[in-house]
């Protein structure tokens, strides 16, 4: 079993559909990253997370360190939103790496 | 956005071939990764390094060495590249680690193909 685990794998929406894709982990971590990568392969992060919840725009992201669970949610989705969504936990254990999900393909129809 | 850049972004080589990717940072932070990404398996992570001299092994190192003599340069380099290290190849730059951490930063990528 990984220890990350995303879901779904992929999610087709139409725009203007409110998104959450989740993020289980069964590590302690000390930190938690969402990252986003459009086709054509580019990394960006949108959040770094260690408690509580932030929110950038239309996007939120939660994080319940007693569950270890993450969720990352969009409003209001628009079809450049379409992108694959990696969750990273930064472990406990392992000094300095991360361990990654393997990702939610979102595609946003118009 | 960050000053992170990969070279080069795209190379074919055949089998057996040395190989060395650039990942070049204007940040100076302190923390430098590379990682490969395959279908199926997402990022893993191959060296990583906390500082000028001071690397160390992720979980797909085998086949893969790294030297970083400046903070602003994390070289990874293929001794003699073999068909099942053809990949995406990622670097990336944090300021920090742990709860404190910053954001990652990404390179764009280095396509690696080997014949």
């Amino acid at each position: 079993k990984n220890e990350v685990e995303q879901s779904p794998q992929n999610l087709t929406a139409q725009e203007g559909e409110f998104i959450t894709i989740n993020c289980s982990y069964s590590v302690g971590i000390s930190a938690l990253h969402w990252l986003q990568q459009h086709p054509g392969g580019g990394i960006v992060s949108l959040f770094m997370l260690s408690s509580g919840k932030k929110k950038h725009g239309r996007l939120i992201a939660t994080i319940n360190i007693q569950e270890k669970h993450s969720s990352l949610h969009i409003t209001a989705s628009h079809p450049r939103d379409s992108a694959v969504y990696i969750c990273a936990v930064a472990t406990l254990q392992g000094a300095q790496k991360l361990v990654f999900g393997q990702g939610t393909r979102l595609t946003i129809n118009p | 956005d960050a000053g992170i850049t990969q070279s080069p972004r795209h190379k074919v080589t055949e089998t057996g071939t040395p190989v060395t990717l650039r990942c070049h940072q204007t940040e100076n932070h302190r923390y430098m990764y590379w990682y490969r990404q395959d279908p199926g398996h997402g990022l893993r992570l191959i060296h990583y390094s906390y500082g000028v001299k001071d690397t160390d092994k992720g979980e797909v190192s085998d086949g893969y060495s790294v030297s970083r003599s400046k903070t602003e340069d994390f070289l990874l380099t293929l001794e003699s590249a073999t068909s099942s290290q053809t990949s995406v190849y990622f670097c990336a730059i944090s300021e920090s680690w742990g709860p404190s951490a910053g954001e990652l930063f990404f390179g764009e990528g280095s396509r690696l193909t080997v014949l």
